[in-house]
């Protein structure tokens, strides 16, 4: 059974601090990791995804893999009230295979 | 931006009846997904479509369920006889051909059975 593990929080933060959202899988074939806001009622939105080890930015996101720890993790800097959202950690074996998703992590940025 | 467009946006049907919810799907997009997210819970892949047929499906596409791609814009998802539990969102999801690409999302369909 593939899992993708997220705590679900409510992670809170002030506005302007680091957000820290973590997330492991237990598939080691995974190959396509991605990140997914979803605001209350609305579909998922692609934030960021991460193919190969390492760090990778875009903007103020930061995603990290680590696949020998089965790891992925998302950062967002300068943290905004408007990124109070879940964020969904969802992971593929290559190509355009089926996603698994995790519960997601309420995140909320405090004014 | 082209976008993954879904209709209806709410469905209420009663126990019983079938329902059939559409999508229309990024237009270069060759790789079509259903996905549905109970109320709370995560979002669970239902089926995968390309090539008009199914590529892949979780065991929760069963018999009551089918997929079509009528004409070459529309997806389509049909529930028969709909159940208290299949009460969900309904997204219908689309991605390009590649190596490692991502799917992106419509907005979902709320269905509601009673």
């Amino acid at each position: 059974q593939k899992e993708v593990e997220q705590n679900s929080g409510p992670l809170s933060v002030p506005e302007g601090a680091i957000a820290s959202l973590n997330c492991t899988y237990s598939d080691r074939g995974s190959q396509s990791f991605f990140w997914y806001r979803q605001y209350s009622g609305k579909s998922p939105e692609l934030i960021m995804f991460i193919y190969s080890n390492g760090d990778k930015e875009d903007g103020r996101f930061t995603a990290q893999l680590n696949k020998a720890s089965q790891y992925v993790s998302l950062l967002i800097r300068d943290s905004q009230p408007s990124d109070s959202a879940t964020y969904l950690c969802a992971v593929n074996i290559g190509g355009n295979t089926p996603l698994v998703f995790g519960k997601g992590t309420r995140l909320s940025v405090i004014a | 931006e082209p976008e993954v467009t879904q209709t209806p946006s709410h469905q209420v049907t009663q126990m019983g009846q079938e329902v059939i919810l559409r999508c229309v799907p990024i237009s270069n997009h060759l790789y079509f997904y259903w996905y549905r997210q109970i109320l709370g819970q995560k979002v669970e892949f239902l089926v995968s479509f390309y090539n008009n047929e199914i590529s892949e499906k979780s065991e929760i596409f069963d018999d009551q369920f089918s997929v079509e791609r009528p004409d070459g814009s529309n997806f389509t998802l049909k529930i028969r006889s709909t159940k208290l539990e299949d009460s969900a969102m309904y997204f219908c999801a689309s991605s390009p051909p590649g190596e490692n690409t991502e799917a992106f999302f419509g907005q979902g369909t709320r269905l509601t059975v009673v």
